[in-house]
């Protein structure tokens, strides 16, 4: 069965750091580029952060740039996202998506989301 | 910046729903359209336009028209009622643009 698994949300203070892992399963990750995506409640989705198959090309949204970290371990089958310098406006389940044309297209495999939660 | 979708669409069981999508940059990229139903991950349904996802039953259907795309879904279930999104390019770099999002109620 193809899955993607997250982990590592939480609640955390404002100005504090997470770091959200994503272990994939059923498919071969390096043939792969992912992507974060996260909702924050009653919201759409938005994008935060894409990174191809080999790492050799990483994107962040406006919104997280300096603050977020993508990654990824092929070996591994996973892919990780650190959160630094959390505010509230960052509360928001996070999705790990899976961009089966290359990038830049759209997902077609989604995780079950991690909730991340900033508050005092 | 969000492609503009319809707040809201109510249907009656058997009758068809459409959902709209606009953007200027539509006529030039892709579409692909998700359906989410409380407290669970989106599921794709159509991918570059008109390309039903694996498993997606055949009452869903992608069209495009300039710079408005459609999701149809003929014969609504009450297993239709759900948040649909478009999402795709806006043509000045960003890729993942994601619409306002549609309310799906079956009556």
């Amino acid at each position: 069965e193809v899955r993607l698994v997250e982990s590592g949300g939480g609640l955390v203070r404002p100005g504090g750091s997470l770091r959200l892992s994503c272990v994939v399963s059923g498919f071969d990750l390096n043939k792969f580029s992912m992507n974060w995506v996260r909702q924050a409640p009653g919201k759409g989705p938005e994008w935060v952060s894409f990174i191809s198959r080999n790492s050799d090309y990483i994107d962040v949204a406006e919104s997280v740039k300096g603050r977020f970290t993508i990654s990824r371990d092929n070996a591994k089958s996973s892919v990780y996202l650190e959160m630094n310098s959390l505010t509230g406006e960052d509360t928001a389940v996070y999705y790990c998506a899976r961009d089966p044309w290359g990038g830049g297209a759209g997902f077609d495999l989604w995780g079950q989301g991690t909730l991340v939660t900033v508050s005092s | 910046y969000a492609f503009a979708q319809p707040p809201s669409v109510s249907v009656s069981p058997g009758e068809m729903a459409r959902i709209t999508c606009s953007g200027d940059a539509l006529p030039t990229q892709y579409v692909y359209w998700y359906q989410q139903r409380p407290g669970q991950a989106p599921v794709l349904l159509i991918s570059k336009d008109t390309e039903r996802a694996s498993g997606i039953p055949e009452r869903f259907s992608g069209s495009t028209s300039g710079t408005t795309v459609t999701l149809t879904i003929n014969g609504v279930l009450a297993e239709d009622e759900a948040e649909y999104y478009c999402q795709s390019g806006d043509g000045r770099g960003h890729h993942y643009v994601f619409g306002t999002g549609t309310q799906v109620t079956v009556l």
